[in-house]
C-alpha cells in the first residue's frame, strides 16, 4: 500500500516560535495532499488542501497566515505553524490520495509551552 | 454542504455478537464513501471503500443512496476489532478532499 510519512512525530516549542511539519509520500507521487487537525477525542478537521506548484486551499476559519503550507515537489508538503501559541497545541495529520483512497501519515503531536 | 454523521460515539458489544456502526451522509453529487479504522497508538488506515464492495476483516458496508447511509457491519465481533472507526466521504471532483464523521469507538468485550 501507499506510505505517507510525517516528521517529526512530536515536537515541543516555545510560544512565539514557528514549527515546520513535513509530509512525504514515500512510494507514490501526490499532486495534492491534505492537512488535518485532530483535537483529543474528536474527529479530524480538514484544515487545507496542499497543491503542488500552486497555493494551498484553506478551509473556512483556518488562518492562512498562521498555517503556511508549501508543496514544492510531488512527494513533499510542509505545514509551518507560525508564531505558535498554546492553543495551537494539537495533533496534526497529513494525507495523500493514491488510486482513489486517502493514506495518512502517523501524525505530529505539537505542544506549545 | 457535505456532512458525515456518525450518531454513536461509543458502541460496546460482546465478543461474537453482531455489530453495526452507523453512518449517514449528505452530499450534492455522487460521493465516494470510506471506512477508516484507528487502532490504539496506530495511524488511521483504510478499512474499506464502497466502490470495492469487498469484505475486509469480516466487515462489510453497503452504500444506500436512498437512505444516504453507509453502515459498517460485522456478523461476529472479535476483541481485536476494538478501535476507533471513522466514516468518511470523499469528493470525486475538484480537490477530492475527504471529510470525516465524528467517529465511533467500538469496544468488544470478552
Amino acid at each position: 500500500g501507499a506510505v505517507v510519512s510525517q516528521h517529526p512525530s512530536w515536537v515541543i516549542c516555545k510560544s512565539g516560535t514557528s514549527v515546520k511539519i513535513e509530509c512525504r509520500s514515500l512510494d507514490f507521487q501526490a499532486t495534492t495532499m491534505f492537512w488535518y487537525r485532530q483535537f483529543p477525542k474528536q474527529s479530524l478537521m480538514l484544515m487545507a488542501t496542499s497543491n503542488e506548484g500552486s497555493k494551498a486551499t484553506y478551509e473556512q476559519g483556518v488562518e492562512k497566515d498562521k498555517f503556511l503550507i508549501n508543496h514544492a515537489s510531488l512527494t513533499l508538503s510542509t505545514l509551518t505553524v507560525t508564531s505558535a501559541h498554546p492553543e495551537d497545541s494539537s495533533f496534526y495529520i497529513c494525507s495523500a490520495r493514491n488510486r482513489g483512497s486517502a493514506f495518512f501519515g502517523q501524525g505530529t503531536r505539537l505542544t506549545v509551552v | 454542504a457535505q456532512r458525515v454523521t456518525q450518531p454513536e460515539k461509543l458502541l460496546s458489544v460482546f465478543k461474537g455478537a453482531p455489530v453495526e456502526l452507523k453512518c449517514n451522509y449528505s452530499y450534492s453529487g455522487s460521493p465516494e464513501l470510506f471506512w477508516y479504522v484507528q487502532y490504539s497508538r496506530q495511524r488511521l488506515q483504510l478499512l474499506l471503500r464502497h466502490i470495492s464492495r469487498e469484505s475486509i476483516k469480516g466487515f462489510t458496508a453497503d452504500l444506500n443512496k436512498g437512505e444516504t447511509s453507509f453502515h459498517l457491519k460485522k456478523p461476529f465481533a472479535q476483541e481485536e476489532d476494538s478501535a476507533m472507526y471513522y466514516c468518511a466521504l470523499s469528493e470525486n471532483t475538484g480537490g477530492f478532499k475527504t471529510i470525516f464523521g465524528a467517529g465511533t469507538r467500538l469496544f468488544v468485550k470478552a
